[in-house]
């Protein structure tokens, strides 16, 4: 089955505790994003990658890091999360062409206290 | 500056009545996509349709179609015979062809009541 997957899908975690979300696609897409979803805001981009090894800073991307060593993989990294990092993240692929719809994970709640 | 607006948070709508949802679109790209998606309440983004800036034809998909005014910059969804299973939140995204960032609008949440 084509999907996008996040790990983990709830976190609860505590300011400055480093941590990681990971996200895979196996549906061989060169594009990859990280957005974050907070109320009345709709969805903001905080990172994007076209390619392996490839890597863009999108709307919002202080406090974010990501990498790209493998196409499938795409994980977001949190050095030193802060309260204002609470929110729901999404992680999504695509193909690069003019029509290709990005396709979604699930989605990560993460609450720093 | 490239902006999404839906001027609409909430909408209540009786079942089986068609419904429309608004969307505008500032950008100076000549050339780019519309989507809509829908988030139910359990969080996932569906894909629900999308539109190109050179096609002739509103995009249609099933009950949704994309009423595309490009003169005036609007890219409404329009959902024939609404469901109870059509309460969600709907989005509207462009992406300019220049780059493969989505700029989305801030949702508009409907309720279809029975």
């Amino acid at each position: 089955e084509a999907q996008v997957t996040q790990n983990p899908r709830y976190l609860i975690t505590v300011t400055g505790k480093k941590l990681t979300v990971t996200c895979s696609q196996n549906m061989n897409h060169e594009y990859m994003s990280w957005y974050r979803q907070d109320p009345g805001l709709g969805l903001r981009q905080i990172y994007y990658s076209m390619n392996v090894e490839v890597t863009d800073k999108g709307d919002v991307p202080e406090g974010y890091k990501v990498s790209r060593k493998e196409k499938r993989n795409f994980p977001l990294i949190l050095e030193s999360p802060s309260p204002n990092q609470t929110s729901l993240y999404f992680c999504a692929s695509s193909s690069l062409g003019t029509v290709n719809e990005q396709f979604f994970g699930p989605g990560t709640r993460l609450t720093v206290l | 500056a490239q902006k999404i607006t839906q001027t609409q948070p909430g909408m209540f709508v009786q079942e089986k009545e068609a419904v429309t949802l608004d969307c505008t679109y500032d950008t100076s790209d000549q050339s780019y996509g519309l989507f809509w998606y829908k988030q139910p309440s359990s969080g996932e983004m569906i894909f629900l349709i999308y539109q190109g800036s050179y096609d002739e034809q509103n995009a249609t998909e099933g009950r949704y179609s994309l009423n595309f005014q490009k003169a005036r910059k609007s890219a409404n969804l329009v959902i024939s015979a609404s469901q109870l299973g059509d309460s969600a939140m709907y989005f509207c995204a462009m992406r300019p062809d220049s780059n493969y960032q989505l700029i989305w609008g801030a949702g508009t949440k409907l309720i279809i009541k029975p």
